[in-house]
């Protein structure tokens, strides 16, 4: 079964300082695996994907995240925060085969809070 | 190139109403995936649409339903409606089933 787990519902941070955000997953077959972010009465933007490729994977806005098999992770970093990175931040897995094909299970979020 | 579009943004019905949702995908993009976002359950997967056929189900009651167009576009609708289900519902669209899917702004539904 896929499954998602986000280790954090809140994450708060000041403004140039490194933002850390902590997913796990689960997954029946090889995974895709997603960062989308949610700004206020906004709809999902796309950070960055995993697909099987390079286990670093760069997204915009200077975020990225790496995947480790061994320790079924898939956490976000950013090197220095910044006020408009507040918002949901949403780890996502979707398998490339199977019958859920097509199907993104979502973790419960992590709000980032972003002080001056 | 334009993104995926909903309509209408936002809605007010009462209970017992039905209601349907309108998504345009990005132009050229053939899959199209709806979801039900909500406080208390989070984001939920309804269903997922490609060649106009139907081809994976959240665990959703039969009130909900959809159907997608040979344009790609895609409708959803809630028959019935109840409180529970007032919620943000976004549509997604993919060049196909295995690419990244990019979300729509949303239709906010308030059931009163």
């Amino acid at each position: 079964a896929q499954s998602v787990t986000q280790l954090d519902s809140h994450v708060s941070v000041s403004e140039g300082t490194p933002v850390l955000l902590r997913c796990n997953y689960s997954s029946s077959y090889s995974p895709s695996l997603f960062w989308y972010v949610q700004h206020p009465n906004k709809g999902l933007q796309l950070l960055l994907k995993y697909t099987s490729a390079a286990t670093l994977v760069k997204g915009i806005n200077g975020f990225e995240a790496e995947f480790k098999k061994s320790e079924t992770s898939f956490h976000l970093t950013k090197p220095s925060a910044h006020m408009s990175d507040a918002a949901e931040y949403f780890c996502v897995v979707s398998d490339l085969r199977g019958s859920t094909l097509g199907r993104l299970y979502f973790g419960r979020g992590t709000q980032l809070t972003v002080w001056p | 190139k334009a993104g995926v579009t909903q309509t209408p943004r936002y809605l007010i019905k009462t209970r017992g109403q039905q209601v349907t949702l309108s998504c345009s995908p990005i132009s050229g993009h053939r899959s199209v995936s709806w979801y039900q976002q909500t406080p208390g359950q989070g984001l939920q997967f309804l269903f997922e649409y490609f060649s106009e056929t139907q081809r994976n189900k959240g665990n959703f009651p039969g009130r909900f339903s959809g159907r997608q167009f040979s344009n790609s576009r895609s409708e959803m609708n809630v028959s019935t409606l109840e409180l529970g289900d007032s919620a943000l519902y976004l549509c997604a669209s993919s060049f196909d089933r295995l690419s990244e899917q990019y979300f729509g702004p949303g239709t906010r539904l308030t059931v009163t």
